[in-house]
């Protein structure tokens, strides 16, 4: 089955610098790769997210690019403000997995900002 | 606008005891799911509910149960809780099984002593 690798798992940056996510996966097949956020006493939240046909999206501060030769994809913030401080999901759906709605998460980046 | 509500936020077990996490939606979304978030882990599926009436096993399925009530609810029963089940579990929903976005509850922090 699918299996994400999410690195790093703690990320700390200065307020006004750039954050990197990165995520690994293993099935080829998969064609979906959401990011979630989740604030403090929340649930995770959709943030953005990056379909197989598309190799890069950005909306305003955040921005994901995929590789698909490489199965990899990342989750870029510019200009880190403290509400960016959350942990981060990444996650892909593959089309063949039986389970569910057939994402498979990756471990959480926690990122802090500081001010 | 609630979206997803789940009770209760916090619950504190003895080995062997028993509880039900009780979720319910006001989006009208057919799908239905409970997940389990552990440290380092992620998200893991334990059980989900395609539509009304039906449930299936995720991931993690081993020592819970879960009932879809209405369409509105969707239970997740511990009947005898160990403490490997020490976890904050979130109920999810989504307008049809495989749609793309899950709206999530706020959480459930589960202690077995």
């Amino acid at each position: 089955g699918e299996n994400v690798e999410q690195h790093p798992s703690t990320l700390s940056v200065q307020e006004g610098d750039s954050a990197v996510i990165k995520c690994t996966y293993s099935d080829s097949a998969s064609n979906y790769f959401p990011w979630y956020k989740q604030e403090l006493g929340k649930g995770p939240q959709l943030i953005i997210d990056i379909r197989s046909n598309v190799g890069e999206k950005k909306d305003q501060r955040i921005a994901v690019t995929l590789n698909k030769t490489a199965k990899h994809f990342s989750l870029h913030i510019t200009e880190t403000q403290p509400e960016d401080s959350a942990v981060y999901f990444c996650a892909a759906k593959s089309p063949i997995k039986a389970a569910g709605n057939k994402l498979t998460f990756g471990g959480g980046t926690r990122v802090l900002v500081k001010p | 606008n609630a979206g997803v509500t789940q009770t209760p936020k916090f619950q504190v077990l003895k080995t062997g005891q028993s509880m039900t996490l009780q979720c319910a939606q006001d989006m009208n979304h057919n799908s239905m799911y409970w997940y389990r978030q552990d440290p380092g882990m992620g998200l893991r599926l334990i059980y989900y509910s395609a539509s009304e009436g039906t449930t299936d096993k995720g991931e993690v399925p081993n020592g819970y149960n879960v009932s879809r009530l209405n369409k509105r609810e969707f239970s997740l029963r511990l009947e005898s809780a160990a403490p490997s089940q020490t976890s904050v579990y979130f109920c999810a929903s989504s307008t049809v099984s495989g749609a793309n976005v899950l709206t999530f509850g706020a959480g459930s922090r589960l202690t077995v002593l």
